[in-house]
């Protein structure tokens, strides 16, 4: 059971807009940012996003993130084939004193 | 562009030891935070364990705690992680991941490895 929350699926249909969430408590996603990360079928994981909302170089604009309360999102629109992957939020846990992933969702374009 | 090349993987029953090995290069490694993080098969991320630039503070997961160990040799650039007593939920791809400066208060980790398979088997 991880300690961030996220749906395990998610899909749109080509030039769509979707949203995936990630769920945590005040332990987490309140006091710390969130961090995405894209994983490929078959490769490894990839760093995304960071500080909520900052993408790393060469991520499309068309992906976006948010924070606030408990929660987090990640934002994708205009969705693309090259999008199906799996994605995972992570964050600080105080309680634990350690980073955690959430669960991952499945993106799915159709 | 900064190289994880993670190895020592492999094949073992239940209740033996592995160690892996992960190098890094193009990097000030001695300037970097490492992490190891699993993927059992058909599973998420979960996170191992992480160890700091210096090599004084460390994370180790509530899941492998007191059965793996995380450390570093910054005159070889490399990082290890010590497997003991381990189990069959242990099986996963073992990834190497690193980022700039300190680890506490992050989920970030800028650069990974491909990753090595780990099978605990009987």
């Amino acid at each position: 059971q991880s300690v961030l929350t996220q749906p395990p699926s998610v899909s749109g249909a080509p030039r769509q807009r979707v949203t995936i969430s990630c769920s945590g408590n005040s332990s987490n996603i309140v006091k710390n940012a969130v961090t995405w990360y894209q994983q490929v079928p078959g490769k490894a994981p990839k760093l995304l996003m960071y500080y909520d909302n900052l993408k790393t170089a060469g991520v499309s604009d068309r992906f976006s993130g948010s924070r606030s309360g408990t929660s987090a999102s990640l934002a994708i629109s205009g969705l693309q084939s090259e999008d199906e992957a799996d994605y995972y939020c992570a964050t600080w846990d105080d309680s634990l004193n350690g980073p955690v992933f959430g669960g991952g969702t499945k993106l799915t374009v159709l | 562009q900064v190289q994880l090349v993670e190895s020592g993987g492999g094949v073992v029953p239940p209740g033996r030891s592995l160690r892996l090995s992960c190098t890094a290069s193009r990097i000030s490694f001695s300037n970097y935070a490492l992490h190891w993080i699993r993927q059992a098969p058909g599973k998420g991320l979960e996170w191992v364990a992480v160890i700091s630039s210096d090599g004084s503070d460390d994370y180790v997961a509530g899941s492998v705690k007191g059965r793996f160990t995380i450390s570093r040799d910054n005159s070889k650039n490399m990082v290890y992680l010590q497997m003991n007593s381990l189990r069959i939920e242990d099986t996963a791809v073992y990834y190497c991941a690193s980022r700039r400066g300190g680890f506490s208060g992050s989920g970030r980790t800028d650069y990974w490895g491909q990753g090595t398979s780990v099978t605990v088997s009987s």
